[in-house]
């Protein structure tokens, strides 16, 4: 099993529309989390820290769940620039791993 | 502008040659790390640096060499350049706080 596994979709949505991706991890040992957004030719850039106790920035929350080993993260009202790779990373010891990314296309 | 600076942007090599893929960052960040990035592939793990001296294995290590001999700069060495050795290459460095800060990457083609 992958240390962390992601659907790849692509998940295709309306504008406007919610969505959430998850992100599962293997490592129970696993210290720090976070989503990355990746366009297309583009280098990730950090979309926002993963938190135990949830964490919300506009329309983006995401929430770690230990006991489950997961991740998540949800879009509210769905912009047509929203449309990239999401990726999920997790740092275990400083040793990073990243999840192969979900693709999310929103349409007019 | 702070940050992860790559160079150069894009490359072609033949296959055999050798050539040095730079990595600089101002941040005073101690971990630093190489990835390639293929399709379908996801990011994959070089090899990593946690200070100045220290450098170590990460997933797909063969092919590639790397050194850290000081805290900015981190440059990955391909020795003997082959086809499958054509990807998108990512430095990053690492804040524990806020996560991986990348590079813009280097398309490297080896023909």
């Amino acid at each position: 099993r992958k240390e962390v596994e992601q659907d790849p979709g692509p998940f295709n949505v309306p504008e406007g529309a919610t969505v959430a991706f998850n992100c599962t991890y293997s490592n129970s040992a696993s210290q720090s989390f976070f989503w990355y957004r990746q366009d297309c030719r583009k280098e990730p850039k950090l979309l926002m820290s993963v938190y135990s106790s949830g964490n919300e920035d506009g329309r983006f929350t995401a929430q770690l769940n230990r006991a489950s080993q997961y991740i998540s993260l949800l879009i509210r009202d769905s912009k047509l620039s929203d449309s990239a790779t999401y990726l999920c990373g997790l740092v275990r010891g400083y040793i990073p791993t990243f999840g192969r990314g979900t693709s999310l296309i929103v349409h007019p | 502008n702070a940050g992860v600076t790559q160079t150069p942007k894009f490359q072609v090599l033949k296959t055999g040659q050798s050539m040095t893929l730079q990595c600089a960052q101002d941040m005073n960040h101690e971990y630093m790390s190489w990835y390639r990035q293929d399709p379908g592939m996801g990011l994959r793990l070089i090899h990593y640096s946690v200070g100045a001296g220290i450098t170590d294995q990460g997933e797909v290590p063969n092919g590639y060499n790397v050194s850290r001999s000081t805290t900015e700069d981190f440059p990955l060495r391909l020795l003997s350049a082959a086809p499958s050795q054509t990807s998108v290459y990512f430095c990053a460095s690492l804040d524990t706080n806020y996560g991986y800060t990348f590079g813009s990457g280097t398309r490297l083609t080896v023909v």
